[in-house]
């Protein structure tokens, strides 16, 4: 098993590109997230999904969008990217309500100039 | 949101004890666990607690106090290898959406 995996593993954007991060578990979990995490400080949830073909917003979802059209990936889309956004992302999935551990991916570092 | 404080940074030295505090203010969730993430890396499981008492797993233990809304996490024979940032966080009754603190940096030193 590869477990959670996510690319790209660093991109470097201008302010106003857009880009899709993807992750991708093969753990056959039901709960996704994505989180960002700054420097200093502990991850902050985007967005989650409870199942494929749902979403919801999580702590600062302002300037992100995402998708669950198939269970086993979660794409977090940047439509218009801001210096703000320059971070580093975090997914993770976990099987169900009340499971006490998150798998977490590689994480993506994202610049924004 | 959810609020769970614990202190910046610690030190100690090898072959040490130390304790990571968590103290939070919300009691609507699950569990607290423990993660670990060293630099330019990803956050792993270390430890978990549903219920109150104390957990151990190796030289890990972790703690949980839900009548005092307080959690720790402690690490026996320090070894140069933990030094890493560690974080606190409850999964809670909303979708089990995790919650964590800003982490806490320790450094191991000779």
């Amino acid at each position: 098993n590869a477990g959670v995996t996510q690319t790209p593993k660093f991109r470097v954007l201008k302010t106003g590109q857009s880009m899709t991060l993807l992750c991708a578990q093969d753990m056959n979990h039901e709960y996704m997230y994505w989180y960002r995490q700054d420097p200093g400080m502990g991850l902050r949830l985007i967005h989650y999904s409870v199942g494929e073909g749902t979403t919801a917003k999580g702590e600062v979802p302002d300037g992100y969008n995402v998708s669950r059209l198939k269970k086993q990936n979660f794409l977090l889309g940047l439509e218009s990217a801001a210096p703000s956004q320059t971070s580093v992302y975090f997914c993770a999935s976990t099987t169900d309500t009340n499971q006490e551990t998150q798998y977490f991916g590689p994480g993506t570092r994202l610049l924004v100039l | 949101g959810q609020s769970l404080e614990q202190p910046s940074e610690v030190t100690a030295v090898e072959g040490a004890i130390v304790q990571i505090n968590c103290t939070y203010q919300t009691s609507g969730f699950y569990g607290l666990s423990w993660y670990q993430q060293h630099d330019g890396g990803a956050p792993t499981f270390l430890s978990y607690n549903a219920l109150d008492g104390l957990e151990e797993t190796g030289r890990f233990s972790s703690f949980l106090s839900r009548s005092d809304s307080y959690g720790y996490l402690l690490l026996q024979e320090l070894q140069m290898k933990d030094s890493a940032s560690y974080f606190c966080a409850q999964n809670t009754y909303n979708f089990n959406k995790f919650y964590f603190g800003s982490g806490t940096k320790l450094n191991v030193k000779p």
